[in-house]
């Protein structure tokens, strides 16, 4: 099955700075999601992003669909972005199943 | 802005006891979903369900487990006979467009 890697792992930002996180994939991909997990456990969508750029408010999401790689920028980092964020990738068939990364747990200081 | 709803979302039981995991999907989602997430772990694929019917499981999904669409709105997982190993966040999901996540429900096997 098709494979999702995250980096980096574990990130550590001071409030105000930017970051990026990356996305890469083994296969090509019918659908490409970014969430949020909150201390809470819950899974908030962020991106749904195949392909091209989006951008809301402070972030922003590429996905570069030939190169098999997205990336996922904030910028002006707050607290309340501290948590994990998941990749997750559709590639094809009927069901339309998501496979997810590891994450990338992000923790930033006040 | 419909969301997919889950009960209960903390459920502790004893090994060996039943446990059925409820959810409400939104109402124009085709295809549903349940995921786990075991502790710090990333989250996993159970099952698919399209059409009154599974569409597709992973390995995971053995034959404790099961799922239900029995009146239409609600979709349910039940776990048969549950062991230690069961313990994580199960999650439902729908799928339009982009797959949207309910909020979960922790289940602890004591």
């Amino acid at each position: 099955g098709i494979q999702v890697e995250q980096s980096p792992p574990d990130l550590i930002l001071q409030e105000g700075a930017n970051s990026t996180l990356r996305c890469n994939f083994s296969d090509s991909v019918n659908n490409l999601q970014w969430f949020h997990q909150n201390p809470w456990g819950q899974l908030i969508n962020l991106f749904y992003i195949p392909s091209g750029t989006k951008q809301n408010g402070r972030l922003s999401a590429t996905t570069v669909a030939t190169e098999r790689y997205s990336l996922l920028y904030i910028s002006s980092s707050q607290t309340t972005d501290s948590g994990v964020y998941f990749c997750a990738v559709d590639s094809g068939g009927s069901n339309y199943k998501l496979t997810f990364g590891k994450g990338t747990l992000l923790t930033v200081n006040p | 802005e419909p969301e997919v709803t889950q009960t209960p979302s903390h459920q502790v039981t004893q090994m060996g006891q039943e446990v059925i995991l409820r959810c409400v999907p939104i109402s124009n989602h085709l295809y549903f979903y349940w995921y786990r997430q075991i502790l710090g772990q990333k989250v996993e694929f159970l099952v698919s369900f399209y059409n009154n019917e599974i569409s597709e499981k992973s390995e995971i999904f053995d034959d404790q487990f099961s799922v239900e669409r029995p009146d239409g709105s609600n979709f349910t997982l039940k776990i048969r006979s549950t062991k230690l190993e069961d313990s994580a966040m199960y999650f439902c999901a729908g799928r339009g467009i982009e797959a949207f996540f309910g909020q979960g429900t922790r289940l602890t096997v004591v």
